[in-house]
């Protein structure tokens, strides 16, 4: 059974980096499938923030992009989120999720519990 | 960006009866990659359907997704207990990028 758990500050100062990593169990991520992160501000909708293949590729959300960086690390069976100059808008709980690639999209078949990030002083 | 709109915001019905959420894009979804997830408070989103109408696994079959093009719909044939959650709708581009709708929450009236 493949199992994802967010991990990281629940608390972040604005205009500092928040960092967030998902570790997997259940399923080696160099065995492929895209992995990545995705967000909901309290009460509201959810957010695609970014994805990284098992190879390294990445994919960012144009609204993001210039903030946000995704990375993999295979040896721990591992990846994490950074997000610069966080302000009270980046608060929300945050997502790790597998991605699923065929011929019917992109889509997220294994979610993560969800860890809540709060960008406060 | 596709952006989509999913209606109505809350749906109130009772168990037993069908329910009917409809989800619009605003641009021809590409190759129908149309998903719907599930979820419920303090959980994570369950991924029901993809590529608009394949229920995924475990997925009973109460739930069935249809449309094409810009409009897509996910219909449950009777509502049970379990099922009043709040339901998104997400499509994939080729840019890559994935967007989701605003949700449609069924409760019970």
């Amino acid at each position: 059974q493949v199992q994802l758990q967010e991990s990281g500050p629940g608390l972040v100062k604005p205009s500092e980096t928040l960092s967030l990593t998902c570790a997997v169990s259940g399923y080696s991520i160099s065995s492929g499938f895209f992995w990545g992160w995705i967000r909901q501000p309290p009460g509201k909708g959810l957010e695609w923030i970014a994805s990284i293949y098992q190879s390294g590729s990445t994919y960012y959300n144009p609204s993001l992009k210039s903030r946000v960086t995704i990375s993999v690390d295979t040896s721990k069976n591992q990846f994490s989120l950074k997000v610069s100059s966080v302000t009270a808008a980046d608060t929300a709980v945050y997502f790790c999720a597998r991605t699923k690639s065929d011929n019917s999209g992109w889509y997220q078949d294994y979610w993560g519990q969800g860890t809540l990030v709060t960008v406060s002083s | 960006e596709i952006v989509l709109t999913q209606s109505p915001g809350t749906l109130s019905l009772s168990p037993g009866e069908r329910a009917t959420l409809s989800c619009r894009a605003s641009q021809r979804v590409t190759s129908n990659y149309l998903a719907w997830y599930q979820q419920k408070p303090g959980q994570a989103p369950r991924l029901l359907m993809f590529g608009v109408s394949t229920r995924a696994t475990g997925i009973p079959d109460r739930f069935s997704g249809s449309g094409s093009g810009t409009d897509f719909t996910l219909t449950i044939s009777r509502l049970e207990p379990e099922d009043f959650a709040v339901y998104y709708c997400q499509q994939y581009d080729s840019s890559p990028r994935l967007t989701f709708g605003g949700g449609t929450k069924v409760e019970i009236k």
